[in-house]
């Protein structure tokens, strides 16, 4: 069965460096997100994007994030300069359409030093 | 702004028992969506319901909507030990894309 797959499966970085998180969703969908989840917290939603713009966003999601689909196949999510507070697991999910379940993949830990 | 709230948000049970997982939300929605998680874990998705009076059953779980309600229920029947996990409700706002997650359930079924 197609998955999403996310890359590093776990990311450590000094405070103020950029880090990119990729993703590469399944093939046929066409809405990609970002979500983020605190240790032992609930999942929150980042953003969305659809034909090749962000369609939503949080107010988590400031000047310091942003996305890209720089080819047909990788979603990333770039954090410019990141705070201790970044540190989460960071889920992408893609779906075929918009009211469709989002599947995700098994998420990037991300740790700020 | 809509909020979506579970309760209770840690349930131990026995082996054998029943239970439910309520999920209220604030405003209208037009889909919700229940994804179980294991530690460590991703997120994997049991249910999609989109309409009042839908009911969707996979096997020990079976879970129903009453949008006028605003209210979701997951029921567990004749839990066993390979059902511990933490059980998340989210809800679609209408037409838009993105789901707000509840704060799960942490379900841990004794043996």
């Amino acid at each position: 069965e197609p998955e999403v797959t996310q890359t590093p499966s776990h990311q450590v970085t000094q405070m103020g460096q950029e880090v990119i998180l990729r993703c590469v969703p399944i093939s046929n969908h066409l809405y990609f997100y970002w979500y983020r989840q605190i240790l032992g917290q609930k999942v929150e939603f980042l953003v969305s994007f659809y034909n090749n713009e962000i369609s939503e966003k949080s107010e988590i999601f400031d000047d310091q994030f942003s996305v890209e689909r720089p080819d047909g196949s990788n979603f990333t999510l770039k954090i410019r300069s990141t705070k201790l507070e970044d540190s989460a697991m960071y889920f992408c999910a893609s779906g075929r359409q918009g009211n469709q379940p989002q599947h995700f993949g098994d998420g990037t830990r991300l740790s700020i030093l | 702004e809509l909020k979506v709230e579970q309760n209770p948000l840690f349930l131990s049970m026995q082996e054998g028992k029943n239970y439910t997982i309520y999920c209220n939300y604030s405003t209208t929605s037009d889909r919700l969506y229940w994804y179980r998680q294991d530690p460590g874990k991703s997120l994997e998705s049991l249910f999609v319901l989109l309409s009042n009076g839908a009911v969707k059953q996979e096997g020990r779980l079976m879970a129903s909507l009453d949008t006028k309600a605003r209210l979701s229920t997951l029921h567990i029947t004749a839990a066993v030990h390979d059902l511990s996990a933490t059980y998340f409700c989210a809800v679609g706002m209408n037409r838009d894309d993105k789901i707000i997650f509840g704060k799960g359930t942490r379900l841990h079924i004794l043996p």
